[in-house]
């Protein structure tokens, strides 16, 4: 079953707009991290937060941590046309697995 | 400093016959995760090898899948007897020698089966 579930499952934003998504889990974990998945591509690694930190910055980036809530969020900041993907939460709460979300798809119109 | 290269990128084959999926990892890595991705889904583990062992093969299907990591060259996804349901885009992701509790996994662009 999937450890992390994101929402929304579509996101369109205008360009400048800041973006919000968002990832829920199930089990406790060691560290969570969000990927980029440009259509037909691999994943790029965006960021890692432990379960010890509650919010990591990285350029327009913004992630936050709620280990109570056992979910996540991700805010790009002034968005622009490259950043539309899909993005992915992983979280490895079973060895050195990661176990991933469905993923969010982001289109940034310009 | 070439990333994980995975080929071919693209592979067709007929049902019953045999896939194979090469991935090459960064270099310095010497752990390999292999995951398996349907369309409008997330990546799926199958398999996570060391250096000519296999260290947890629990996402992977228990018959006509195997894989290895020998100690030279690169690691092999081998899919024997495909099906239709075998198609699908599969990625290969390494990560160094274990130095810290941080697991950043670097993915390849991946291999796109169809089979007809």
């Amino acid at each position: 079953s999937q450890q992390g579930e994101e929402d929304p499952q579509a996101l369109s934003i205008q360009e400048g707009e800041n973006a919000t998504m968002n990832c829920s889990y199930k089990t406790s974990i060691n560290n969570l991290q969000w990927y980029r998945q440009n259509s037909g591509r691999g994943l790029v690694h965006l960021i890692l937060i432990r379960s010890n930190e509650r919010e990591k910055h990285s350029g327009r980036l913004r992630v936050t941590l709620d280990t109570s809530k056992k979910s996540s969020s991700l805010l790009i900041t002034a968005s622009r046309a490259a950043d539309t993907a899909s993005y992915f939460c992983a979280t490895d709460a079973e060895s050195e697995k990661l176990v991933f979300g469905k993923g969010t798809k982001l289109t940034v119109n310009p | 400093n070439a990333g994980v290269m995975q080929n071919p990128r693209h592979l067709v084959r007929r049902r019953g016959q045999e896939a194979r999926l090469r991935c090459s990892p960064m270099k310095g890595h010497s752990h390999v995760y292999w995951y398996r991705q349907l369309p409008e889904e997330g990546l799926k583990f199958m398999v996570y090898l060391q250096k000519e062992n296999i260290i947890d093969e629990s996402g992977m299907p228990k018959e006509r899948f195997s894989a290895e990591f020998p100690k030279e060259g690169p690691s092999i996804l081998r899919i024997q007897q495909v099906v239709r349901g075998d198609s699908a885009a599969y990625f290969c992701a390494s990560s160094p020698l274990a130095g810290g509790p941080a697991n950043i996994q670097y993915f390849g662009a991946g291999t796109r089966l169809s089979v007809l």
